[in-house]
């Protein structure tokens, strides 16, 4: 139980292009939704938090019109990276956490992607 | 400032040489303390939540405990499958994100 999906695992895009990355999950309704970065050999930097049908919260330092998240269901949420560029190149993930048979204290990742801006 | 401090930074271990890792935490109202193990390129995989202090989980080789102001993983006869980068990271006052730990590097050698 509680696994949590992501697509696509790798993309390369080229410079002002739109990329966007889905997070689901799989066998539990996710109340909430994060989206982290990760760069080479540091450990996880929250971006922004979702709830379904409300408004992301973003962390500090966040362009949140760079960075554009929907949470339109309780098992799908959406990270779009608008206009990227070789500095957004960096690893997404995505965790949920959610009621049923899961802790509602506990976030479950997904497995990430891969985002490489030419 | 919520604050979560991991140690060592890495560790190499031979194949069944025991340890522990440490994470130390500085919050106000901690409402859960969580390990996660990572692979490479991989998101990070949970292994046990500890919600107060004296409580104690286990999961195959590994056991976590918990005080009031840090946790402990302990590794009993690791295997080379257990390399990874392990992390902590704590939930506190009314929020439901993650503070995480910079992480703890494991290279189990055979």
């Amino acid at each position: 139980g509680a696994v949590v999906s992501q697509h696509p695992s790798r993309v390369i895009c080229k410079s002002g292009t739109s990329v966007k990355i889905e997070c689901r999950s799989l066998d539990f309704q996710a109340t909430t939704m994060f989206w982290y970065r990760q760069f080479p050999k540091q450990s996880l930097m929250l971006m922004a938090t979702s709830n379904e049908g409300s408004k992301a919260t973003y962390e500090q330092g966040v362009e949140k019109d760079k960075f554009l998240i929907n949470h339109a269901s309780l098992t799908l949420s959406t990270l779009t990276v608008t206009s990227a560029h070789p500095e957004d190149s960096s690893f997404y993930i995505c965790s949920a956490s959610g009621g049923g048979s899961t802790s509602t204290d506990t976030q479950y990742f997904g497995p990430g992607t891969r985002l490489t801006v030419l | 400032e919520d604050q979560v401090t991991q140690s060592p930074e890495a560790l190499r271990l031979q194949e069944g040489e025991s340890s522990s890792l440490n994470c130390s935490y500085t919050v106000s109202g901690l409402r859960g303390l969580f390990w996660y193990r990572q692979d490479p390129g991989k998101g990070p995989e949970f292994l046990f939540t500890l919600y107060s202090a004296g409580e104690e989980k286990e999961k195959e080789r590994l056991k976590a405990t918990l005080t009031k102001k840090e946790s402990f993983l302990h590794i009993t006869a690791p295997k080379p499958e257990d390399s990874a980068t392990y992390l902590c990271a704590v939930q506190a006052g009314g929020y439901n994100k993650l503070i995480f730990g910079a992480g703890t590097r494991l290279a189990v050698h055979p």
